[in-house]
C-alpha cells in the first residue's frame, strides 16, 4: 500500500521564476492538503483539494494555486518565486476532513 | 526535512527512560489533536490521536492525554529508545474547518 508520494524531492529556483510540485495521495484516499514548513517551524496550511475544488485555504497570497485531478493526485503551483518561499512543501492526504492525515516527505524548495 | 528544528525547545532523556512532550494548543474549539514525530528529512509521521471525547489514549508505547480545560495535550512516550530521537508536533484540527494547525515542536533527544 503506497504512502503519499511526491517529486521532486529537492528543487532549487531562483527569484521570479515558477515551480509545480506534485502529490500522489496515500491509496483510498480522495482529500489532498498542502503545508508550507520553514526551517525549524512546525508545518503552516496552504490549502486542501477534494473533489478537485479548494475547499479552505491557509493564509497565503495568490501566487500560491493548486490543481486536484480525477485521480484525486495534486499539484501545488508557487509563481513570482520570492527568497522567503524556501521551505519544505509538504503533501498531506486523508479520508474526509477532520481524519488523520498522513504526509508524504516532501519537496524542499531552495530559491535563490 | 534536513534540519528540521534548530532552534526548538529540547528535551534530553536517557534510554530506557519514559517521555513526556507538552503542547498548548491555541483554539479552545478544536476538537481532534494528532501527534506527529519527525526525523530529519522525512515528512511528519503519524503517532496518535485523540477526539475531544475522551482524555485519554494509549497506543503501542505511547499514550496522549488531553486537558480541555487548560488546552494543554501531552504525549507519554514509555520506555524511550535512540529510535524515537526525532522532533515532535502536536497538530489541531476542528470540525467544519479543514486545516490542521501545528505547534512549535519539542525535540527529543535520547542519550544511550
Amino acid at each position: 500500500d503506497a504512502g503519499v508520494t511526491q517529486s521532486p524531492t529537492h528543487l532549487i529556483k531562483t527569484r521570479g521564476q515558477q515551480v509545480t510540485l506534485r502529490c500522489s495521495p496515500k491509496s483510498g484516499h480522495d482529500t489532498v492538503s498542502w503545508y508550507q514548513q520553514a526551517l525549524g517551524q512546525g508545518p503552516q496550511f496552504i490549502f486542501q483539494y477534494y473533489e478537485e475544488e479548494e475547499r479552505q485555504r491557509g493564509n497565503f497570497p495568490d501566487r500560491f494555486s493548486g490543481h486536484q485531478f480525477p485521480n484525486y493526485s495534486s499539484e501545488l503551483n508557487v509563481n513570482a518565486l520570492l527568497l522567503g518561499d524556501s521551505a519544505l512543501y509538504l503533501c498531506a492526504s486523508s479520508l474526509g476532513s477532520n481524519e488523520k492525515l498522513f504526509f508524504g516527505s516532501g519537496t524542499q524548495l531552495s530559491v535563490l | 526535512g534536513e534540519n528540521v528544528g534548530l532552534h526548538l525547545p529540547t528535551l534530553s532523556v536517557q534510554e530506557g527512560d519514559n517521555s513526556i512532550i507538552n503542547c498548548a494548543y491555541s483554539n479552545s474549539a478544536s476538537d481532534y489533536f494528532i501527534w506527529y514525530k519527525q526525523e530529519s528529512g522525512k515528512g511528519p509521521q503519524f503517532i496518535i490521536d485523540i477526539r475531544s471525547n475522551m482524555d485519554k489514549r494509549q497506543g503501542q508505547r505511547v499514550t496522549v492525554l488531553l486537558n480541555k480545560t487548560v488546552k494543554h495535550l501531552s504525549l507519554q512516550i514509555a520506555a524511550t529508545q535512540p529510535g524515537d530521537s526525532a522532533v515532535y508536533f502536536c497538530a489541531e484540527c476542528t470540525s467544519g474547518t479543514y486545516k490542521y494547525i501545528f505547534g512549535t515542536g519539542t525535540r527529543l533527544k535520547v542519550l544511550a
